[in-house]
């Protein structure tokens, strides 16, 4: 069974300051997605990683993807207060390209810029 | 708009009552998905269909739940005799599958906003 953990589970940051929220999964997948959540709402997906190497940029978050180490990073760049939220990684249990259904999530990290 | 969109948004209900919500998904999706997600807590799969054959379903779906698709369009989940546990938000999500493109598939899946079920 796919298990998703994610790291930290709460970040509370300055605005300004740069980190970083790491997801690691536990069996084969070569497709990994990061969504974001605010209060009360429903989930938008920020990025789809297809491939081992696969790096994204959007605005201030850039997703990367090593199916090698199972681990995928989130890295916030000079962080603002509009990106408080909570972040999910989800995993889809897939190999060579052919997938296998649904996508298991983590726990979240609720991301909490201050200013 | 053309998003996934469910109905009820909000329900209350006392426990030991019957529940039903209803998930219509982006119009060319072929794939729903079900899942139920608590308060601190990610996403939990409940199950999914390929347009109108349920393909998997998880031990967290008691036999009080059942799920349908029947024409591989809208589907319904409905709960019976709710539990006080049965309290969470029920997110459906579409996603597209073309067998043709298996390789390059995504693999997104497009959420609704979800429908919150309070047992009281």
């Amino acid at each position: 069974e796919l298990k998703v953990e994610q790291n930290p589970l709460f970040l509370s940051m300055q605005e300004g300051k740069n980190y970083t929220i790491y997801c690691n999964y536990s069996t084969t997948s070569d497709r990994l997605y990061w969504y974001r959540q605010d209060p009360g709402k429903s989930l938008e997906s920020l990025f789809v990683l297809l491939s081992n190497g696969a790096v994204k940029q959007e605005g201030r978050l850039m997703a990367s993807l090593d199916t090698k180490a199972r681990l995928s990073t989130l890295h916030i760049t000079a962080a603002v207060h509009d990106l408080s939220a909570t972040y999910f990684c989800a995993a889809l249990w897939s190999a060579g390209g052919t997938s296998y259904g649904k996508l298991t999530f983590g726990q979240g990290t609720i991301l909490t810029v201050h200013p | 708009d053309t998003g996934v969109s469910q109905d009820p948004r909000h329900k209350i209900t006392k426990r030991g009552q019957n529940v039903t919500f209803r998930c219509d998904p982006i119009s060319e999706h072929n794939r729903l998905y079900w899942y139920r997600q608590t308060l601190g807590q990610g996403p939990e799969f409940l199950t999914y269909f390929q347009n109108e054959a349920q393909l998997e379903k998880s031990r967290l779906l008691s036999d009080r739940f059942s799920a349908e698709r029947p024409k591989g369009s809208f589907s319904t989940l409905e709960i019976q005799r709710t539990e006080q546990g049965d309290s969470a938000m029920y997110l459906c999500a579409s996603s597209l599958l073309r067998v043709a493109d298996r390789l390059t598939n995504t693999g997104e899946l497009f959420f609704g906003e979800g429908s919150r079920l309070t047992v009281l």
